[in-house]
């Protein structure tokens, strides 16, 4: 079953602006990380962030954990046309490896 | 590094039929590989974990008679999806954690589109 919740599940922004989707989950967990999928194409890993780890960047994304509130959100900042793409969570539970998925965030970034 | 192959891209079939589908990680080993299947604008949902050289786990729900699944080796997993029906048609994209990874990113093949006509 999905543990992770998605929000926005669609989100439509004009280039240059930020973009900033949430994601929550249920559980405890080892990790949560983001990913990137074009249509039709499988997924590209954006960045990992533990569950000791607070805040971490890679170039214009930033991501932010919060253990207390089962929450974590990504941060796209200047945002291209070709960020255009759909967006997940995924949390690696501490009961094992596997990845339990969020709903995604389609996000359309207009020239 | 770190490249998982899924082959076919794509493929279509006729309702009865059986289509295989491979997964490779052309650059590691992994002992444990994932099968997802995503429908149109969903989210992925996790089918079965496949593990090197024994049986495969499967998610509540998914049919492991119809969907078969076979790693004999560290860097092949196989998803047969045996009498495709045309509820079949989906996304199906695998993917693998290096051996001995911890709190390490999984990675995925481009998946595979299945018609079943």
């Amino acid at each position: 079953s999905q543990q992770g919740e998605e929000d926005p599940q669609a989100l439509s922004i004009q280039e240059g602006e930020n973009a900033t989707m949430n994601c929550s989950y249920k559980t405890s967990i080892n990790n949560l990380q983001w990913y990137r999928q074009n249509s039709g194409r499988g997924l590209v890993h954006l960045i990992l962030i533990r569950s000791n780890e607070r805040e971490k960047h890679s170039g214009r994304l930033r991501v932010t954990l919060d253990t207390s509130k089962k929450s974590s959100s990504l941060l796209i900042t200047a945002s291209r046309a070709a960020d255009t793409a759909s967006y997940f969570c995924a949390t690696e539970e501490t009961s094992g490896s596997r990845l339990t998925f969020g709903e995604g965030t389609q996000l359309t970034v207009n020239p | 590094g770190a490249v998982v192959s899924q082959h076919p891209s794509w493929v279509i079939c006729k309702s009865g039929t059986s289509v295989k589908i491979e997964c490779r990680s052309l650059d590691f080993q992994a002992t444990t590989m994932f099968w997802y299947r995503q429908f149109p604008k969903q989210s992925l949902m996790l089918m079965a974990t496949s593990n090197e050289g024994s049986k495969a786990t499967y998610e509540q729900g998914v049919e492991k008679d119809k969907f078969l699944i076979n790693h004999a080796s560290l860097t092949l997993s196989t998803l047969t999806v045996t009498s495709a029906h045309p509820e079949d048609s989906s996304f199906y994209i695998c993917s693998a954690y290096p051996i001995s990874s911890y709190n390490s990113p999984l990675h995925f093949g481009n998946g595979t589109r299945l018609t079943v006509t």
